[in-house]
């Protein structure tokens, strides 16, 4: 079964602070996505890599940065924590670039700004 | 942007068929039309997808509008286990546009 981790299922840290969120997949797959969740606004993407060193910015990408060293982990970086960026955040990855396959997600980490 | 319209929540009965339906009348010709659905406390899972015929697989089937602008999940029989939101996606390009999905409560 494809399994796709992140570090922590819960997070509080102080407005200002640096936020790394980490996933990791081990399929071996090219795409790696990190959306947010929010009550009313659905999934929204923010930062999606088709390969190791690459990036795009998804709809959401202000305030959010993003890494992929490896092939298998995709982090996300909030450089400067805000009450605004308390969340959910997930974390997905798919092995396929053609129009259509599937995301797998992982379970998620509630981080919490205040 | 191929936008969707959902009902906000559904109900049914347990053991009774389930059709949750979508309109996405602005899709593209090539957009693929995916089906995920979040349990509570997980990320989504995928359910199923199609292009422009109708899709059955283990968990559900799809049944896609001749002319492509809607489409509806069924749930052959619903099991308390299929309590989710259940997202419609069109796919464009490569990127999922997830909306707020229909809120399905199964009722025994």
């Amino acid at each position: 079964d494809v399994k796709v981790t992140q570090s922590s299922r819960y997070l509080v840290k102080r407005t200002g602070e640096k936020v790394f969120l980490e996933c990791v997949q081990d399929m071996d797959h090219e795409n790696m996505f990190w959306y947010r969740q929010d009550p009313g606004l659905g999934l929204r993407l923010i930062y999606f890599s088709y390969d190791v060193k690459m990036k795009e910015k998804g709809d959401i990408p202000e305030g959010y940065s993003v890494s992929r060293e490896k092939k298998e982990r995709f982090s996300l970086i909030l450089e400067s924590a805000s009450t605004n960026q308390t969340s959910m955040y997930l974390c997905a990855s798919s092995g396929d670039r053609g129009l259509s396959y599937e995301q797998y997600f992982g379970p998620g980490t509630r981080l919490t700004v205040t | 942007d191929a936008k969707t319209t959902q009902p906000n929540s559904m109900e049914s009965n347990e053991e009774e068929p389930v059709h949750l339906p979508c309109n996405h009348s602005t899709i593209s010709g090539t957009d693929y039309i995916h089906w995920y659905r979040q349990l509570p406390s997980q990320g989504p899972e995928y359910v199923i997808h199609g292009l422009t015929s109708n899709v059955n697989n283990r968990m559900a089937s799809l049944a896609i509008a001749e002319d492509r602008k809607s489409s509806t999940l069924i749930l052959h029989r619903a099991t308390l286990r299929d309590a989710a939101v259940y997202y419609c996606i069109p796919l464009r390009g490569n990127q999922f546009y997830f909306g707020t999905g229909t809120s399905l409560t199964v009722i025994p």
